[in-house]
């Protein structure tokens, strides 16, 4: 089955406790991104990746870090977490370059920093 | 940043009726236009993704439009049933890049 895979689905911890979150797809795509959705904000680009080793910052990229070593692969790092990066956060993935293909989006990560 | 903005914020209709909502883009330096369904507690599912001016897109009751001179894309969907119940996101994309920029959605409830 087609799918995007976000690790872990929640996660409480601690101000400056560095953590990430994985995220896989094995529809051997391209791009790859991450996005935080918070109340009245809809859905913000953190950062996306055109194919490996290829990254780019989205709209809100400070307190993040991501590599892209293997085309499945895109975590998500957290090197100093801070509570206003508590949120729900969404990797996709999609085919070829990206922009002009849809999106297929994991089940979501829901961060809470305290 | 982009600028996408979405009316209205909240819908709420009857079964049977048609509705449609707008998604209003920077028309310079335009490449694609995406919308999403997005149910609660799950993730977001494409609808279409359009890239050219005049573009019509259906999937069953639900089709869109796009217009990238003027800069808006409508939604319409023909005859809501309550599990058309969603928010409904709209994303443009740049020539330049490849980054996604969402508006904040337009919340329907669909009421039986």
């Amino acid at each position: 089955e087609a799918q995007v895979t976000q690790n872990p689905r929640y996660l409480i911890t601690v101000t400056g406790k560095k953590l990430t979150v994985t995220c896989s797809q094995n529809m051997n795509h391209e791009y790859m991104s991450w996005y935080r959705q918070d109340p009245g904000l809809g859905l913000r680009q953190i950062y996306y990746s055109m194919n490996v080793e290829v990254t780019d910052k989205g709209d809100v990229p400070e307190g993040y870090k991501v590599s892209r070593k293997e085309k499945r692969n895109f975590p998500l790092i957290l090197e100093s977490p801070s509570p206003n990066q508590t949120s729900l956060y969404f990797c996709a993935s999609s085919a070829l370059g990206g922009g002009n293909q849809p999106q297929h989006f994991g089940d979501g990560t829901r961060l809470s920093i305290l | 940043i982009l600028n996408v903005e979405q009316s209205p914020q909240s819908l709420h209709v009857q079964e049977g009726d048609s509705t449609n909502f707008t998604c209003s883009f920077p028309s310079s330096n335009f490449y694609a236009l995406h919308w999403y369904r997005w149910e609660t507690a799950k993730s977001p599912e494409a609808l279409f993704v359009m890239t050219l001016n005049g573009d019509e897109k259906k999937k069953g009751r639900i089709s869109a439009t796009l217009n990238t001179k003027e800069g808006y894309s409508y939604l319409y969907i023909k005859g809501s049933q309550p599990e058309d119940s969603a928010t409904y996101l709209c994303a443009s994309v740049p020539g330049s890049a490849r980054q996604l920029t969402f508006g904040s959605g337009t919340q329907l409830t669909v009421l039986p």
